[in-house]
């Protein structure tokens, strides 16, 4: 059993939105804060989004404030990431990761997401 | 904070041992006294793995090759005895200060 799971990533044109998601599993997901990275294609790692254990405060990179929402069901063991107004500078793998600035330790396989005309 | 790290390429042999460093803009260490900045290992093709935290602290499995140190500013990961395993790109990222910011990666290769 694979412990976080992504999905929702595809092709989308600029100023589109889409939603990921992060199923988890194997662990107590209401217990840790989670969070979304991404990686553009040959790039290194940005931080874009993390959530508290109960959902109650969030934190966004200043890149994608206002346009990105970090949400999580923890009845269903999921986060989820709703990105509107897609840029292309968006384009890129996200990961879903356990844990947040200090305790980040288990990340997904990966969504990717393409923003293109 | 910004992170820089060197080399940002490392050729390495099998058996010898390898350095990367990894420099922060600002110190890393937050009001309780403890310094977050943790290196990761991604291999070709795989999503990023924590190999070390707070500096110094290896995870499970992680072999004991891998070594963290540093204070302040100024960090280094070490493998002690590269193996072919070994070969991939290695982060460093700081997490005192929101948003968490990497390195700009080490690509190691034999």
């Amino acid at each position: 059993e694979v412990p976080l799971v992504e999905s929702g990533g595809g092709l989308v044109q600029p100023g589109g939105s889409l939603r990921l998601s992060c199923v988890a599993s194997g662990f107590t997901f209401s217990g840790r804060w989670m969070s979304w990275l991404r990686q553009a294609p040959g790039q290194g790692l940005e931080w874009v989004a993390n959530i508290k254990t109960d959902g109650t405060e969030q934190y966004y990179v200043d890149s994608v404030k206002g346009r990105f929402t970090i949400s999580r069901d923890n009845a269903k063991n999921t986060m989820y990431l709703q990105m509107d107004s897609l840029r292309v500078e968006d384009s890129a793998v996200y990961y879903c990761m356990r844990g947040a600035l200090y305790d980040g330790d288990l990340w997904g396989q990966g969504t990717l997401v393409t923003v293109s005309s | 904070v910004v992170m820089t790290q060197s080399p940002l390429y490392l050729p390495v042999t099998l058996g010898q041992p390898a350095s990367i460093s990894c420099r922060s803009s600002q110190g890393l260490v937050n009001s309780h006294g403890d310094t977050h900045l943790t290196w990761y290992q991604q291999r070709p093709g795989q999503s990023p793995r924590r190999l070390i935290y707070q500096v110094s602290n290896r995870d499970s499995g992680v072999p004991d090759r891998f070594s963290g140190s540093g204070s302040g500013t100024d960090f280094t990961l070490k493998i002690s005895r590269v193996e072919a395993e070994d070969v991939g790109i290695y982060y460093c990222m700081q997490g005192t200060r929101w948003p968490g910011t990497f390195g700009q990666g080490t690509k190691v290769e034999i």
